[in-house]
């Protein structure tokens, strides 16, 4: 039979130039959220969060920004490298729940 | 400081096998999670553990999933008997949940294979 998979978007980018990956989330009462990125063969690796009492938060070389009046979140990275080629999730906390949802996530591909 | 481990790091077995996977949490953590990642469904929440009790094992798929904590740092997911759409990767996350924020951190997996 015909393998349908999840289609996950893609974005290719040229070495040294920023990427900007972007999330819709659904919770309106989500007030945590995690980018996470993961390798081929590797489990998801923590990169950054940010709090629903911010809109933007830095890393080295990556930013977060949330939108909640459009529940929105997009993580940007700069002077993008080829180690960053992965795929990258997006996960929200929403109250006194533990659990995260994640996003199905974005294949990012660095050209050299 | 160790991460998550996880054993084994991959496994082949027939179907009708019981399986079991392992997972150490990174000391000091206090919730896990195991997840199963396929390219059909992506990451989905099988069960969680807070303080080592089971505390939503709504995701775990029937009855042949068990997943267990003996200790505060030891758990297994256990699989019996094992089908062929078991198939997937399988990890575990540890958390310590610290003024509303809850980050996990996920092992490096475990690649079931049931033919």
């Amino acid at each position: 039979g015909e393998n349908v998979g999840l289609h996950l978007p893609t974005l290719s980018v040229q070495e040294g130039d920023n990427s900007i990956i972007n999330c819709a989330y659904s919770n309106s009462a989500s007030d945590y959220f995690i980018w996470y990125k993961q390798e081929s063969g590797k489990g998801p690796q923590f990169i950054i969060d940010i709090r629903s009492n911010m809109d933007k938060r830095q890393g080295q070389r990556v930013t977060v920004l949330l939108n909640k009046t459009v529940k929105h979140l997009s993580l940007q990275i700069a002077a993008t490298q080829p180690g960053d080629s992965a795929v990258y999730f997006c996960a929200e906390n929403s109250g006194s729940a533990r659990q995260l949802t994640f996003g199905s996530g974005t294949q990012l591909t660095v050209l050299p | 400081d160790a991460g998550v481990i996880q054993s084994p790091r991959h496994e082949v077995t027939e179907m009708g096998q019981e399986v079991t996977l392992r997972c150490k949490l990174i000391s000091g953590h206090n919730s896990l999670f195991w997840y199963r990642q396929t390219m059909m469904r992506g990451l989905e929440l099988l069960i969680y553990f807070n303080n080592n009790v089971p505390i939503d094992d709504s995701g775990m798929p029937e009855d042949r999933f068990s997943a267990k904590m003996p200790n505060a740092s030891f758990s297994t997911l256990k699989i019996q008997p094992s089908e062929p759409r078991d198939s997937a990767v399988y990890f575990c996350a540890s958390s310590r949940p610290v003024g509303g924020t809850d980050t996990q951190y996920f092992g490096p997996g475990t690649r079931l294979t049931v033919l």
